[in-house]
Order: structure tokens, then sequence, then C-alpha cells
């Protein structure tokens, strides 16, 4: 069955410091990932995406994406975290050939950033 | 990208009354879908909006809770009928298009059931 798996829930890191969101996914075919980003009270932003090519992809806001097929992960990164990063992150899987069909999303993580 | 312009953005409704939430995009697009987030949970699809055809639901969502429509490649409507305090959630459009393998969501519409 297709899923994705957020293992954390809730994840606090003080501002300045590097942050890595874990995503792990099932899919039976070649699938498209992307990661989103939702402040309270907002919609959903995306912050990148992953179809095929190098597999490090670069994001908006200083995030950026490694690819392993071989762990079936798509974690996020972010070298030194800022305030404004506080919001929740979902992961999503979506088929190949194309935005054509429905996204699975994982649980999310809520991100607190400290002072 | 898709700009998509979703209304309300947020309402309080009694029990037994029905929502009407509409998605304008400023683009013709070929896939609009219909997500639900309840409350603290993760994005859950509704249905499918198809043009010219009913929409496709997933299971466990059924079309006299939820009808839809797709009147033109810009525009869409989700009601949510018959409401109970259970359908408090953030119900999101989300348009896909594959020039770009992109998928953009609308601002949410905020639903409280009192």
């Amino acid at each position: 069955a297709q899923s994705v798996t957020q293992p954390d829930i809730h994840i606090t890191v003080s501002e300045g410091a590097s942050l890595e969101l874990r995503c792990n996914y099932s899919y039976g075919a070649t699938p498209y990932l992307f990661w989103y980003v939702q402040s309270p009270g907002q919609g959903l932003q995306l912050l990148l995406k992953y179809f095929s090519g190098d597999t490090l992809v670069q994001g908006i806001k200083g995030f950026e994406a490694e690819f392993k097929r071989s762990q079936s992960s798509f974690n996020l990164r972010k070298p030194s975290v800022h305030w404004s990063d506080a919001a929740e992150y979902f992961c999503a899987v979506g088929p190949g050939g194309g935005a054509t069909n429905k996204l699975i999303f994982g649980t999310g993580t809520l991100l607190a950033v400290q002072p | 990208s898709a700009v998509i312009s979703q209304k309300p953005s947020r309402d309080i409704c009694q029990r037994g009354t029905s929502l009407t939430i509409q998605c304008q995009v400023d683009s013709q697009v070929t896939m609009m879908f219909w997500y639900r987030q309840q409350p603290g949970q993760s994005l859950t699809l509704i249905a499918t909006a198809n043009q010219g055809s009913e929409a496709t639901y997933e299971s466990g969502f059924v079309i006299d809770k939820f009808p839809i429509s797709r009147p033109n490649l810009t525009f869409s409507t989700l009601t949510v009928s018959n409401m109970s305090p259970e359908d408090s959630s953030i119900y999101l459009c989300s348009v896909g298009t594959t020039a770009n393998y992109g998928y953009t969501f609308g601002s949410g519409t905020r639903l409280t059931v009192v």
C-alpha cells in the first residue's frame, strides 16, 4: 500500500541550529516527492519537489531534501533554522507521470524554534 | 504556478446546515482536488473534481455529504451538507498541472460547526 511516514510528530530546535525532518515512503512505482509547509491558520506552501535527476533538491527558504531510493527516504534539511520556520511540515508522495492524481500525505511534523 | 482563491476563509455554522466552498483558479487546470484536514491531523483527499463529469470520491466520502461541482476548468465548489460538529475541519482546494508537475493549494476554509 502507498504510504508516507513522518516519524517525528514534534521537534524543537534552537534558532541557528541545523534541522533534519525525516520522511519515509512506500510506493510501488517511481514516486514524485514533495515537502510542504503550513504556518498556523494558513494553507500549504510548496517547499520543494523531486521528480528525477539530481537526488539533492534545493527549495525555497534555504531548505533542501535528499532522495535516497535505497532507504525510501526524502529527508528535509536546513543548515540554520530561523524563528520564522516554526510551522508544520508535511511530506507527500504522488504518482509519476505528472500532477494528475492525488497526493498521499504524511502525518506532519510540528517544528518549534527556541530563541 | 497557478494562483488559487478559496472562499470563505472561515465560517462558523449551525449543525444541520450546509456550506458551499468556492475555489477559483487564475488559469485553466486539468485536475482539481478537495482535501480535508481535521484538527491536528494530516490531509485526506475527499474527491477529485472532474470537469464535465461527476467527481471521483475517495473511500469514506460520499456525494450526498460532499457534493462537488466543476462547471469549467477554472472553478469548483465543495458543499458540506447537513453539518455536524465532526465536520469541523480545514477544507483545502488543490490543483495539479502537468506543465511543471506541481500541486498548488488554496489557503483553506476553516469550518467550525456548533
